[in-house]
């Protein structure tokens, strides 16, 4: 079965140091995919990015990178240079695809605070 | 950029009533989904639906819950006989072939 595991629950940086969230997850599925969802304080959930199984090249989109290392089931975040705006609940989903199940799975989450 | 809309934003009902969360997902998608995150915890799947039709359920919906696409643009969560524990945000999320999904705002739910 899918599971997905944040193992930091609560992560408090002062601002412009850089933080990395991690993200493990564990699935049977050959194809499958991952994202990350950023839940600030009004609740809403905003997409971050989604990559699949067979693309693992990391990326970096402004001041955030994604680091997808299968051999290891890993799918970690890192925030360069935090911001204060960037204190958030952020989640790591998986959804798995060979059998066409759209379900997405979610971590428990990392509550990031940036701190001035 | 496309919206998932959901209202109300919030609802408050007495324990036993029936409420109905809506939604209106993005036109052009094929799937539609709830999900519910009880406060200070992980976002859960509820159910999916596709071609008129559930696709995927997990089981937290069981029988007090239904889903229905009334027309070509709703898409309503149904919970009868509400209960404290189902106080939640609730919600809706849409997506096309390629597994992108757009989450609406959420319906907080409240169960007195």
């Amino acid at each position: 079965a899918q599971k997905v595991t944040q193992a930091q629950t609560e992560i408090s940086v002062v601002e412009k140091e850089d933080v990395t969230l991690d993200c493990v997850y564990e699935t049977r599925d050959t194809t499958y995919y991952l994202f990350w969802y950023k839940q600030p304080p009004s609740g809403e959930l905003v997409f971050l990015i989604r990559r699949n199984s067979f693309d693992e090249q990391n990326e970096i989109s402004g001041r955030y990178s994604w680091n997808f290392q299968k051999s290891t089931s890993s799918f970690n975040f890192t925030i360069t240079a935090s911001q204060v705006v960037d204190s958030a609940v952020y989640f790591c989903a998986l959804s798995e695809a060979d059998t066409g199940r759209r379900a997405l799975t979610f971590g428990s989450g990392t509550r990031l605070q940036v701190q001035p | 950029e496309p919206e998932v809309t959901q209202t109300p934003s919030h609802q408050v009902t007495q324990m036993g009533q029936e409420v109905i969360l809506r939604c209106v997902p993005i036109s052009n998608h094929l799937y539609f989904y709830w999900y519910r995150q009880i406060l200070g915890q992980k976002v859960e799947f509820l159910v999916s639906f596709y071609n008129n039709e559930i696709s995927e359920k997990s089981e937290i919906f069981d029988d007090q819950f239904s889903v229905e696409r009334p027309d070509g643009s709703n898409f309503t969560l149904k919970i009868r006989s509400t209960k404290l524990e189902d106080s939640a945000m609730y919600f809706c999320a849409s997506s096309q072939e390629e597994r992108g999904y757009t989450f609406g705002s959420g319906t907080r739910l409240t169960v007195v």
